[in-house]
């Protein structure tokens, strides 16, 4: 079972709100990644982090901010909030073992930007 | 680069029907495969993998055979259930230790009884 939690799970906010998305992992994996997943499903990586200290943008443009301060913990921070900003967001963690890469999810946070 | 292709839903198929999902892969190398499943509201969780050719994994009835001649390592179950509608993600891993999975789009299946 995957040790990685989100929270809020669901989160309703008005336009212009800040706001801090939690993912906590407690397999010590270095690796940590932020999807946002469109309405299609399919998933779009807009933040990821190697390790303390290290954050880099995805493929995604976001106006999202990262930070990974311990290896444990990767929020998401949104400054001012919009309604284009509604979406489901992912947040996952990368291990390695017995010879191939696994990759472990949370259970996401709805966001909806009023 | 390292890319994979699945198919296109929405899948709707009544209950006990024959479901294939196909997913083609390109990547260097020999990475290992993956089918991912999200049940609504929820995250992704690992449904079964493969980590070399000809490999066969299953999982809750699923199967899926890792093809290299084909590159191919499409999802099939013999007999689908209500409780199995839910999106389907056919991933690889790249060569390198510790780098994310690369995913396909995601394949909704619906199922109705």
């Amino acid at each position: 079972e995957a040790d990685i939690y989100q929270t809020p799970r669901y989160l309703v906010i008005g336009t212009g709100k800040k706001i801090t998305l939690e993912c906590s992992q407690t397999m010590g994996h270095d690796k940590m990644y932020w999807y946002q997943q469109d309405p299609g499903m399919e998933l779009h990586l807009i933040h990821y982090s190697y390790g303390v200290n290290s954050t880099e943008k995805g493929d995604l443009s976001s106006e999202s901010t990262v930070s990974r301060i311990r290896t444990e913990h990767f929020p998401l921070t949104l400054e001012s909030a919009r309604p284009s900003h509604t979406s489901q967001y992912l947040c996952a963690s990368v291990g390695y073992s017995r010879s191939y890469n696994e990759q472990f999810f949370g259970p996401g946070t709805r966001l909806t930007v009023l | 680069g390292d890319s994979v292709t699945q198919m296109e839903g929405p899948v709707t198929l009544s209950e006990e029907a024959f479901l294939t999902i196909n997913c083609t892969y390109t990547a260097t190398g020999y990475p290992s495969l993956f089918w991912y499943v999200q049940y609504p509201g929820e995250g992704l969780q690992l449904l079964l993998k493969a980590t070399k050719a000809d490999d066969k994994g299953s999982n809750k009835g699923f199967e899926a055979t890792y093809r290299k001649e084909t590159t191919s390592f499409h999802l099939e179950k013999g007999s689908v259930q209500v409780s199995d509608s839910a999106v389907y993600f056919c991933a690889l891993s790249p060569n390198q230790a510790g780098t994310a999975l690369i995913f396909g789009k995601g394949t909704t299946l619906s199922v109705s009884s």
